[in-house]
């Protein structure tokens, strides 16, 4: 079946610092990358859909300057949470599809702590 | 805006009970439905994808059902083990975006032994 990946598993950064979290499709070429959020007890929001090659679209209320998403190529996107403070604590998961109408795979998630 | 319901929140069953998940809608224009399974602090595993135009799908001991007109799903475990504990998410794309996913807040399964 299809793996998606994400690194790192956790991460724990210093308030004000830069944190970059990656997303890999490892045996399929993902032309479309999508970044959720969970908060503790909460379900997934989504934040952007990415396609390799072009800008992400960020959902409503996501600030693209804070939260910097890279789709360079079709297996790694990247999601950069930029001067992270504590309220950026949360569960970042990525999934990733062969097509606009593919079955999306989600990768493990992230941990971000931000003391 | 679509709004995804999940009915319980949690729920503690004694092994080999048979059990039933509830997912409503608001908005019955879906391309599909999903139901996930969600490990503590891990990913998700898609458990079954029901298409518009079915009323059920099948896996194993899983059941899911859909009633799309009523805005409403169900995911069915038959005798439950302790390896099924886990929160069980429903998710809805829109028939509009099929690459934008609501999620429910999930059912949180505790299966003992």
């Amino acid at each position: 079946g299809a793996v998606v990946s994400q690194h790192p598993s956790w991460v724990i950064c210093k308030s004000g610092t830069s944190v970059k979290i990656e997303c890999r499709s490892l045996d399929f070429q993902a032309t479309t990358m999508f970044w959720y959020r969970q908060f503790p007890k909460q379900s997934l929001m989504l934040m952007a859909t990415s396609n390799e090659g072009s800008k992400a679209t960020y959902e409503q209320g996501v600030e693209k300057d804070k939260f910097l998403i890279n789709h360079a190529s079709l297996t790694l996107s990247t999601l950069t949470v930029t001067s992270a403070h504590p309220e950026d604590s949360s569960f970042y998961i990525c999934s990733a599809s062969a097509g606009q109408a593919d079955t999306q795979y989600f990768g493990p998630g992230t941990r971000l702590t931000v003391l | 805006k679509q709004e995804v319901t999940q009915i319980p929140a949690a729920l503690s069953v004694p092994e080999g009970e048979n059990l039933v998940l509830n997912c409503s809608f608001t908005d019955s224009a879906i391309y599909n439905l999903q139901w996930f399974r969600q490990d503590p602090g891990k990913g998700l595993t898609s458990l079954l994808l029901i298409q518009s135009s079915q009323r059920e799908q099948t896996s194993g001991r899983l059941n899911a059902s859909l009633d799309k007109s009523s805005g409403r799903s169900t995911l069915y475990i038959a005798a439950s083990q302790p390896g099924d504990s886990a929160t069980y998410l429903c998710a809805v794309p829109t028939q509009y975006n099929f690459n934008k996913f609501y999620f429910g807040s999930g059912t949180k399964l505790n299966v003992k032994p």
